[in-house]
């Protein structure tokens, strides 16, 4: 089985940051990954798939790269919306990282 | 617009079973693949099933792979898990999911979520 291991698992930051979460892969899977935005209470929440490919709806400052077995999420400056926890997800196999949880 | 409404949670004894079932509308229900992805109090995302569009297609995680059955009724666009020989670590809030596009590359809509609590 893929496993998915994101770094770091817990990040504190300040509004206006930039902030870059890195998910990486047990083996190759192409850009098959999309990242999620969770928060308390609602349902998870597709920032970015295909790797790089911005969902409808989702600002500009969320940003995704990567290819193979390392990827990253980039928030270009943190907004106070966007504490909340972040997932990675790969589509070779479904499974998910771990989760990191971006706080104040 | 897309709707998934998930029902069937609840509270079951060790070793008891429950069925889950995931209303879809708003879209070609019988053109989407499907999951099924839970989340225990505290922890993160699980992927736990998916079932491709015509229903013969199946996955499941290791973790509840024997136990727990994915399939789909595309004539009243219901979505379904039967649970069985439930454990306590199967506690979760169940979510369903629909792949965003034609090819499983997202999950792009998510139900509400209905809560499994397995506890004597």
């Amino acid at each position: 089985d893929i496993q998915l291991t994101q770094s770091p698992s817990f990040l504190s930051a300040s509004v206006g940051d930039r902030v870059t979460i890195t998910c990486r892969a047990s083996q190759d899977i192409r850009s098959y990954l999309a990242w999620y935005q969770e928060k308390p209470g609602k349902a998870p929440k597709l920032l970015i798939y295909a790797a790089s490919t911005l969902q409808s709806g989702v600002p500009s400052r969320f940003s995704g790269s990567g290819s193979g077995t390392e990827f990253t999420l980039t928030i270009s400056s943190l907004q106070p919306e966007d504490f909340a926890t972040y997932y990675c997800q790969q589509f070779y196999g479904w499974t998910f990282g771990q989760g990191t949880k971006v706080e104040i | 617009e897309v709707q998934l409404v998930e029902s069937g949670g609840g509270l079951i004894q060790p070793g008891g079973s429950l069925r889950l079932s995931c209303s879809g509308s708003g879209f070609s229900f019988s053109t989407y693949w499907m999951h099924w992805v839970r989340q225990a109090p505290g922890k993160g995302l699980e992927w736990v099933s998916r079932i491709d569009s015509e229903g013969i297609g199946t996955n499941y995680a290791d973790s509840v792979r024997g136990r727990f059955t994915i399939s789909r009724d595309n004539a009243k666009s219901t979505l379904f898990l039967q649970m069985s020989s439930l454990r306590a670590e199967d506690t979760a809030v169940y979510y369903c999911a629909r792949d965003l596009g034609r090819i499983s590359e997202a999950l792009g809509y998510w139900g509400q979520g209905t809560l499994v609590t397995v506890s004597s």
